[in-house]
């Protein structure tokens, strides 16, 4: 049985940087081809990809945050960690972890997803 | 950047066919895939490879991947369904999701 579970502060001040991690059960990100990925939702709108880390530990990052934005894996505890820098209201957002089970050239779907964490950044 | 389209909003009466769209330049090169997300919650995957089902969703979801445009299509629709639905592909390392559609079940 598949599961992840994101943790993380519900509220951060503008300016501090956050750190989310994602615990997952299930799989193992060891397994060849197995990527774990963060995604945002702010409240009303369309989610946004904002990193993927791989089993061989490459690392990707959406353009728009590339500068801000740290993903890294502990594979013996089962977590994948996000942290964003110099967080900004705009920033305030429902964040999610989902499991991807193979590279884009074979689909790149997330099959699995956390059940979320609101952030909210405010002073 | 590449983009995803979709419209904004969907209506359908139950038991009829809606049919959702997702546009990028030559995403039939991708593969695409589809979310269903209702209200608080997480979103399900409910197609990938542009037409496959994950177990546990209806035959009434469909998928299919062509050109410039990814199409959800759920037949004999029900209130259940009614939900956002998002499309998703890859351009090069990155992903991207579409703008995100709202289905409503009239």
């Amino acid at each position: 049985q598949v599961t992840l579970r994101e943790s993380g502060p519900a509220l951060v001040k503008p300016t501090q940087t956050l750190t989310l991690t994602c615990t997952f059960s299930g799989f193992s990100l060891s397994t060849s081809g197995m990527c774990v990925n963060w995604i945002r939702q702010p409240p009303g709108k369309a989610l946004e990809w904002l990193a993927r880390i791989d089993w061989d530990d490459d690392k990707y990052y959406t353009t728009s945050l590339k500068t801000r934005l740290t993903i890294s894996k502990d594979t013996s505890k089962n977590q994948v960690v996000l942290t964003m820098t110099n967080m900004d209201p705009v920033d305030t957002a429902t964040y999610y972890c989902a499991r991807q089970p193979g590279i884009a050239a074979v689909g790149g779907e997330f099959d699995y997803w956390g059940q979320g964490t609101l952030v909210t950044v405010s002073s | 950047s590449y983009e995803l389209t979709q419209p904004p909003s969907v209506s359908v009466s139950p038991g009829q066919t809606a049919s959702i769209t997702c546009s990028g330049h030559k995403l039939g090169d991708k593969y695409a895939c589809w979310y269903q997300q209702k209200p608080g919650q997480s979103p399900v995957l409910v197609i990938y490879q542009n037409s496959k089902r994950p177990s546990g969703i209806p035959e009434r979801f469909s998928g299919s991947n062509s050109g410039n445009t990814a199409t959800l299509t759920i037949s004999g629709t029900q209130a259940m369904d009614e939900a956002d639905y998002y499309c998703q592909a890859w351009d090069s390392s990155t992903c991207v999701f579409g703008t995100g559609t709202k289905v409503t079940v009239l």
